[in-house]
């Protein structure tokens, strides 16, 4: 069965500053890899994804994501954040072929002025 | 469009007291639906998902059940709810085998005293 590991609970960083948050699964087949966001009083929102092709993928708000096969990891990364990312960021796997999709405890991303 | 429809939006019962959290979802046809729930450092955990009317997958063992007695009907039941059963639950729905975006309710808050 598949499983995920985002071993940072918390990321406090500044404003403009770069911030890279991981995330390792654990899978015997292959997999789709996911991050969804949540925003303060906010739902759950997918921020981008990797189905195939391409292992690097980008959001819509400058976040990319990685996909290394050889280390079973989707690390997230943003060279450059703003208050407006502060949010929870969960890393998620679906094993290619199943519907269950399970996440990670998630990573509280904290920017400061 | 699609929309997901999840009631009650919070819900305070006391201990050995049964719960029924029902979620519709609008727009499209067999859909893969999912229960999570949401609790701090834990992050989300997925309890149950269903492919379609009356299959159902535990993630967890624990003191609740699901059932799926429609298409677009998912429901979260317990029979006598522990102080551990507290937390925010989230149903969510997704299309196809591929899973490529889950769509979230706006959840439940359940506070068992």
């Amino acid at each position: 069965a598949q499983s995920v590991t985002q071993l940072d609970s918390q990321v406090p960083v500044f404003e403009e500053a770069p911030v890279e948050l991981r995330c390792n699964y654990s899978s015997s087949v292959s997999v789709y890899l996911f991050w969804y966001v949540q925003y303060p009083n906010q739902g759950l929102q997918l921020l981008l994804k990797y189905l195939s092709g391409s292992t690097l993928v980008e959001s819509i708000n400058g976040f990319e994501a990685e996909f290394n096969k050889s280390q079973t990891s989707f690390h997230l990364r943003k060279p450059s954040v703003h208050i407006s990312d502060t949010a929870e960021y969960f890393c998620a796997v679906s094993e290619t072929g199943f519907q269950k999709l399970v996440f990670g405890t998630g990573t509280r991303l904290l920017v400061s002025p | 469009s699609q929309t997901i429809h999840q009631w009650p939006a919070t819900l305070v019962q006391p201990v050995g007291s049964p719960l029924s959290l029902e979620c519709t979802v609008e727009g499209t046809s067999n859909p893969n639906l999912y229960w999570y729930r949401q609790a701090a450092g834990r992050g989300l955990q997925l309890l149950f998902y269903s492919v379609g009317i009356g299959q159902i997958s535990s993630e967890v063992p624990q003191n609740l059940s699901a059932s799926r007695p429609q298409d677009r009907q998912f429901i979260l039941s317990s029979k006598k709810l522990l102080l551990s059963d507290s937390g925010f639950y989230l149903c969510a729905w997704s299309v196809g085998t591929v899973n490529e975006k889950l769509f979230f309710g706006s959840g439940t808050q359940l506070s068992v005293l």
